[in-house]
Formats: structure tokens, C-alpha cells, sequence
């Protein structure tokens, strides 16, 4: 069965340099989430989004923005990185309305990306 | 606000002894309860949910979990644990709709043989 695709899996960036992650959900999901998880800390909720608008947000910084494009993929930017960044990225997924009794708000974590700010 | 207590950081375990991890949660509605497994350096694999109905719910690898609306609780248990059941155990809660899940803190299992 298809899975939530991150990529990259790995990023090394230097302080106050950018970086891009992209998140493919699996098919038929539209909504999608971003968390992360600093090191031995439990997952933190940054920003979703439902069918391409901005659902919910959270301990997001201002450095960070995100979209969520038509055909589903989300990516995550993050400008003038600094070293509390270095973390794990989770993307997760999750199906439409109509398919609640099938498990809407059950999220498909994918991998995740780990960002390394040096 | 939604919030997830797991009580126990750390827990070590025989294998082939019984496991049960705590999770308590706060919510003002009955919420939706998971149990996700993360294994080191990897992603949050779904254990088990609970929606509604039947409180005892199964899960994959043998686990299961039964919610308790008096005690607010939802206790991950397993009646013999395997070595690669080794990683990290996070309780989870939310909504009904489409927002996000609040994660409690981890527990960490160590198995040993």
C-alpha cells in the first residue's frame, strides 16, 4: 500500500541558510500535517492543511511557511535556519470526509525528514 | 485544551513478561484515543485507535488497549513481549474532524532477555 513519501530523508544546512521539505500524502488523503520532534522530545504539531487552505496551526516560528499544492503535496520552508532547528520532520496524512467511518483523523505518519543545522 | 500525560519515561521489561503503559488524557469531550510505535530513527507506526463502541480495542503486533472514560485513561497492553517490541510508545489524542493529534511525552521500552 502506498505510504506518505518525505523527501529529503537527510538535510545538512548551515545556520541562517533555507531549507525545503516535501511531503507526497497517500492518494486520496487531503489533508495533511506537519510535526516535529526535536531530540528525545514527543512530536509537535506545527501547521495542516484541508483541500489546500491552512487548517490549524501551531508552535510554528515565523521562519517557517508551508503550502499545500493542488495535487496534494505539501512542502515546509524554513528560512535563516538556526541550530534549535536541527530536529526529525513528520508529514502525516489523512483521508477525506467522506471516508470518516473509514478513519478520518487516523494520520499515516511518513518517515520523516531529518534536518541537521550546523 | 487537549492534553496527554504517559507517566512512565522509561520501563524495562523481561521478554516474554507482560507489558502494560499508561496514558491518561485530558479532553473536554470523549476524544479520539491512538497508540503509535516509533522505532529509533524511524517513523510513528499505528498501533491501535479507539473511536468509539467496544472499549477493549486490538491492535497490530499483539497489543491492545482498553479505554477507561472514568479514569481517563487508555493503557497499552501486551500479554508477552518480544524483543523487537524494543522502541518508543506514544499515546496520542484528538478531535473528531480535521485537526491535528496532541502526543504524550513517550515511553521508552527496554527489552531484556
Amino acid at each position: 500500500a502506498a505510504g506518505v513519501i518525505q523527501s529529503p530523508r537527510h538535510l545538512i544546512k548551515e545556520k541562517r541558510e533555507t531549507a525545503t521539505l516535501k511531503c507526497y500524502p497517500i492518494p486520496r488523503h487531503d489533508t495533511v500535517y506537519w510535526y516535529q520532534q526535536g531530540p528525545g522530545q514527543d512530536p509537535q504539531f506545527l501547521i495542516s492543511f484541508y483541500e489546500k487552505m491552512q487548517s490549524d496551526k501551531g508552535s510554528i516560528p515565523d521562519r517557517f511557511s508551508a503550502q499545500q499544492f493542488s495535487d496534494y503535496h505539501s512542502e515546509l520552508n524554513m528560512s535563516s535556519l538556526e541550530l534549535g532547528d536541527s530536529a526529525l520532520y513528520f508529514c502525516a496524512s489523512s483521508p477525506a470526509e467522506g471516508a470518516e467511518r473509514a478513519g478520518a483523523n487516523v494520520l499515516t505518519f511518513g518517515a520523516g525528514s531529518r534536518l541537521t543545522v550546523l | 485544551a487537549q492534553s496527554v500525560t504517559q507517566p512512565d519515561i522509561h520501563i524495562t521489561v523481561s521478554e516474554g513478561a507482560s507489558l502494560e503503559l499508561r496514558c491518561n488524557y485530558s479532553y473536554g469531550a470523549t476524544p479520539y484515543l491512538f497508540w503509535y510505535v516509533q522505532s529509533p530513527g524511524q517513523g510513528l507506526q499505528l498501533l491501535l485507535k479507539y473511536f468509539s463502541g467496544d472499549t477493549l480495542v486490538q491492535g497490530i503486533k499483539g497489543f491492545e488497549a482498553e479505554f477507561k472514560r472514568s479514569q481517563s485513561s487508555f493503557n497499552l497492553r501486551k500479554p508477552s513481549v518480544h524483543w523487537s517490541d524494543a522502541a518508543e510508545y506514544f499515546c496520542a489524542v484528538g478531535p473528531r474532524g480535521y485537526q491535528k493529534v496532541t502526543f504524550g511525552t513517550g515511553t521508552k521500552l527496554q527489552v531484556i532477555p
